[in-house]
């Protein structure tokens, strides 16, 4: 069982290029959602999805596209690529969950390192 | 909105106890959670708390006061390997049911010295 798996490990782009992160997760799970990680800041969301199809906005989704056809993959495009994006992303995934108020765990890939010159 | 405050940096002795607070401000509340992370890796679920009290899973234990919008997370035995960032989460409350968005804080350090 891989659970959620990111591709590639290590990116380098320069301003104005556009380029996807790939996440895929084999566990069925419902909800996936992509974090950044800056210095001091946590995880901020950028995106997420409830189910195939189904996408929405998150606290920081400006500059970045998402779509979810399939239940197992949910890719993030970087439309045109900007310093200020130079961050580690991370893809999470969680099932639906009637109990915990909404709070099942995240699931978490191990993250794309992306460094815009 | 949403908006949770913990102590950016903590440190603590091998063996000793130690406590990381975190405050939060929701229009809706949903439970509080705690992650882990390792300095270079992914975050892992620690524990989550719904109701008022204590949640004790091994050295870990959380503890949840709603009406102080309050929460921490308790390491006993601390460890080496416990040197981590740890965050504090609760749901977002924009939409309806379980949307799986969680707004975290900024994290909190914990640095386990010898």
């Amino acid at each position: 069982n891989a659970g959620v798996t990111q591709t590639p490990k290590f990116q380098v782009l320069k301003t104005g290029q556009s380029m996807t992160l790939q996440c895929a997760q084999d566990m069925n799970h419902e909800y996936m959602s992509w974090y950044r990680q800056d210095p001091g800041m946590g995880l901020r969301l950028i995106h997420y999805s409830v189910g195939a199809g189904i996408t929405d906005q998150g606290e920081v989704p400006n500059g970045y596209n998402v779509s979810r056809s399939t239940t197992e993959d949910f890719p993030l495009r970087l439309l045109s690529a900007a310093p200020s994006q130079t961050s580690v992303y991370f893809c999470a995934s969680s099932y639906r969950g009637a109990a915990r108020g909404g709070l099942t765990p995240l699931h978490f890939g191990n993250g794309t390192r992306l460094t815009v010159t | 909105g949403q908006s949770l405050e913990q102590p950016s940096e903590v440190t603590a002795v091998e063996g000793a106890i130690v406590q990381i607070n975190c405050t939060y401000q929701t229009s809706g509340f949903y439970g509080l959670s705690w992650y882990q992370q390792h300095d270079g890796g992914a975050p892992t679920f620690l524990s989550y708390n719904g109701l008022d009290g204590l949640e004790e899973t091994g050295r870990f234990s959380s503890f949840l006061s709603r009406s102080d919008s309050y929460g921490y997370l308790l390491l006993q035995e601390l460890q080496m390997k416990d040197s981590a960032s740890y965050f504090c989460a609760v749901r977002d409350r924009k939409g309806s049911g379980n949307t799986g968005k969680l707004i975290f804080g900024q994290g909190t350090t914990l640095q386990v010295k010898p």
